[in-house]
C-alpha cells in the first residue's frame, strides 16, 4: 500500500501527558499537511510543510503543539501536556504540488481522559 | 466565519436513485474544489475535483457541477448504491492558499 500512513491509529492518554503521532506521506509528495477533526465538524487545517520547511501554522496550533518533518520525509506531530479539548481525529495529508489533490491517511484518534 | 457551507446535515435516498449533495462557498479566491467521502474512524477518501475554469467534471457515477456566479457546487451520484453511505465533505482551496477549507459534511444514507 503506497498511500499516506499514520501511526498509531488510536491513542488514549491521561491529561497532562505528552503524545506523538507519525505520518508517512506518499513517497513522491513533497507537501504534507496536518488537519484536526472534531465531532460534527469538517477537518480543520493545522500546519503545512513543503519538503522539510514548515511554512504555515494555524492559530489552532497552540504552543503545546509542535510538528516536524526532518529531511522532508515523514512528519511527527507532538502535543505536550494534553488537555481533554485535544481529543480529536488527527489527519495527515500529502500532495505532489500546490493545487494538486491532497490524499489523506486514515488518521489517529486521540482520546484524552 | 464558515467559508464553505454544507447546509444539509443528512440526506436519505433509495438505491438506484440520484443523490445530490450541495455546497456553497463565500471566498472568491477559491479556485479548486474537491469532494471527499469519509467512513467512521477512517480518513477522508478523495472522490472528485473541479477547477474553477470548468463547470462540470464527471468520473463514473460521480459528477461535480460548479456554478461560479452563485458560488455553489454540487455532487451527483447516479445510480446511488448502499456502499455510498458515508459522510461527504466539500473542500476548497485557492490562489496562494494551498490549504483546504472544509464544510461540515453531509451524511448520505442509501437505502436498499
Amino acid at each position: 500500500d503506497t498511500g499516506v500512513s499514520q501511526n498509531p491509529r488510536h491513542k488514549i492518554t491521561k491529561r497532562g501527558q505528552n503524545v506523538t503521532f507519525r505520518c508517512d506521506p506518499i513517497s513522491e509528495h513533497n507537501r504534507l499537511y496536518w488537519y484536526r477533526q472534531t465531532l460534527g465538524q469538517g477537518p480543520e487545517f493545522l500546519t503545512y510543510f513543503q519538503n522539510e520547511a514548515q511554512l504555515e501554522k494555524s492559530r489552532l496550533l497552540s504552543d503545546r503543539f509542535s510538528a516536524e518533518r526532518p529531511k522532508g520525509s515523514f512528519s511527527t506531530l507532538e502535543i505536550q501536556r494534553t488537555e481533554q479539548g485535544d481529543s480529536a481525529m488527527y489527519l495527515c495529508a500529502s500532495s505532489i504540488r500546490q493545487g494538486e489533490t491532497a490524499f489523506f491517511g486514515q488518521g489517529t484518534r486521540l482520546t484524552v481522559v | 466565519d464558515q467559508q464553505v457551507k454544507q447546509n444539509s446535515p443528512s440526506l436519505s435516498v433509495q438505491e438506484g436513485r440520484i443523490s445530490i449533495l450541495n455546497c456553497d462557498y463565500t471566498n472568491s479566491m477559491f479556485d479548486y474544489f474537491l469532494w471527499y467521502k469519509k467512513y467512521p474512524a477512517e480518513g477522508p477518501t478523495f472522490l472528485i475535483s473541479i477547477s474553477s475554469i470548468k463547470d462540470k467534471n464527471e468520473d463514473g457515477r460521480f459528477t461535480v457541477f460548479l456554478n461560479k456566479s452563485a458560488k455553489h457546487l454540487s455532487l451527483h451520484i447516479v445510480p446511488s448504491q448502499p456502499g455510498d453511505s458515508a459522510v461527504y465533505f466539500c473542500a476548497a482551496s485557492g490562489g496562494s492558499n494551498y490549504k483546504l477549507t472544509f464544510g461540515k459534511g453531509t451524511l448520505l444514507t442509501v437505502n436498499p
